[in-house]
């Protein structure tokens, strides 16, 4: 139940495209559903997260779309460029019990790569 | 440009012996995070502290891992003794703790053990 299930595993678009990456979750517990950016070398790196109050956030070229009733939410990347090829992951976490929102629950992972 | 720091950044060991990484976490964070990435199982939480008080170290092996904050600037991760398993990078994150601000994450420390 503490599953978060992420795809596509490796993902290739071309440059001006949209990449689109997909998670799903179990637990309805979860309340808080960031995406980390990570590139080689480097800790991931918050991207943009939501919260179940709204079905859509948008922050310059990347948006989560959220489906509470589905358990599902997604990253769209418009425009995609060279520099954002990296490693993205979706995660949740909840802060029933007490807990904390940085006890993250990860998906596996989504290798991007934008062609020139 | 606070950020959390982690040594050392790369350790080969043998198997059998201690090894210990170090991470300073963003002055003024209260909430500091040890989490470990492979290719099989992804990232995972390992513990987690709150103002240096153990919360939750469910995800670690007990017999051989430990973690520990001495003090508000240093937190550890320590295995003894090692295992060829352990290879990992572990990153270490630090948050305010406000709700849901963002977690900080250091640049890892990549622990291969022969």
């Amino acid at each position: 139940q503490q599953q978060v299930k992420q795809s596509p595993q490796s993902l290739i678009v071309q440059k001006g495209g949209i990449s689109i990456i997909n998670c799903a979750y179990e637990n309805t517990a979860f309340d808080y559903f960031p995406w980390y950016q990570q590139f080689p070398g480097k800790g991931p790196a918050l991207l943009i997260a939501i919260r179940p109050d709204v079905s859509e956030k948008k922050e310059g070229r990347f948006t989560i779309s959220f489906n509470k009733s589905a358990k599902q939410f997604s990253l769209h990347i418009m425009d995609s460029q060279p520099g954002d090829s990296a490693t993205y992951f979706c995660a949740a976490s909840g802060w029933a019990g007490g807990t904390s929102y940085g006890k993250l629950t990860f998906g596996q992972g989504t290798i991007l790569t934008v062609h020139p | 440009d606070a950020r959390v720091t982690q040594t050392p950044r790369h350790k080969v060991t043998e198997m059998g012996q201690e090894v210990t990484m170090r991470c300073q976490p963003i002055l003024g964070h209260n909430t500091v995070f040890w989490y470990r990435q492979t290719m099989m199982q992804g990232l995972e939480l390992l513990a987690y502290f709150r103002n240096r008080a153990p919360l939750d170290d469910s995800g670690m092996p007990k017999d051989r891992f430990s973690a520990e904050m001495p003090d508000a600037t240093l937190a550890t991760l320590k295995i003894q003794p090692s295992e060829p398993r352990d290879s990992a990078v572990y990153f270490c994150a630090s948050g305010p703790d406000r709700g849901t601000s963002p977690l900080h994450f250091g640049n890892g420390t990549r622990l291969t053990v022969t």
